[in-house]
């Protein structure tokens, strides 16, 4: 069974710029989390997606955003990048809201 | 919300050694407590959980306990072997309720030097 991907793995922004990411669950699974990885902050939570709606949002500005396709596939979108935005950026899925949550490798931005 | 400590922030032993690795968390609502190993590179990968219903759980040489009086549980790792060097994260989760969320620990680096 394929595990989660995520793509790009790499990504090189200038500040002032926006970006997606993407993320597609395993088969199957319905419920798609977003974390973010600083070596300042650790990991936190940014949004957590289950049936195409958001259920859960994290203490992040509005300029993070996200949204979760009918096949379970979910993007998540930084506009107005910042420095400060620099991070790896974690994709979790799980079959359903209260299950064991499965990372992919991650999306490694560096805003410049 | 949810304050989640770990402790140590770094951890050496020498190869067949054990490591432990300790959290406590602020939550009584918290009822998930799963452990992920992240290796260089890599997403966290899911090594071992356990239910607030469950004392201890093993698996191999993993084992993690939890004290829910006390609000902390521990991960142990028996007869240490060089690939188990990476962070370690603990984390919490109210899973009674709708939401997911994980709550992270500050991570625990493991060297296992051979």
């Amino acid at each position: 069974k394929a595990g989660v991907t995520q793509t790009p793995r790499y990504l090189i922004k200038t500040r002032g710029q926006q970006v997606t990411l993407s993320c597609s669950p395993i088969s199957g699974h319905r419920s798609v989390s977003w974390y973010q990885q600083t070596p300042g902050q650790g990991l936190q939570f940014l949004f957590e997606y289950f049936s195409e709606t958001q259920r859960n949002k994290g203490n992040f500005p509005g300029r993070f955003s996200g949204r979760q396709f009918s096949n379970s596939r979910s993007e998540m979108n930084v506009s107005t990048l910042e420095l400060g935005d620099s991070a790896l950026y974690l994709c979790a899925s799980k079959n359903n809201m209260n299950t064991e949550a499965f990372f992919g490798q991650g999306t490694r931005l560096t805003v410049v | 919300g949810e304050n989640v400590e770990q402790h140590p922030s770094t951890l050496s032993v020498q190869e067949g050694d054990s490591a432990v690795i300790k959290c406590t968390y602020s939550d009584s609502a918290s009822n998930y407590f799963p452990w992920y190993k992240q290796e260089l590179g890599k997403g966290p990968q899911l090594i071992i959980d356990i239910r607030s219903n469950v004392g201890e759980k093993k698996d191999q040489r993993i084992a993690v306990t939890l004290n829910k009086t006390a609000k902390h549980f521990s991960l142990h790792i028996t007869e240490t072997q060089p690939e188990d060097s990476a962070v370690y994260f603990c984390a919490t989760s109210d899973r009674g309720s709708t939401l997911g969320r994980l709550y992270f620990g500050r991570g625990t680096q493991l060297t296992v030097w051979p």
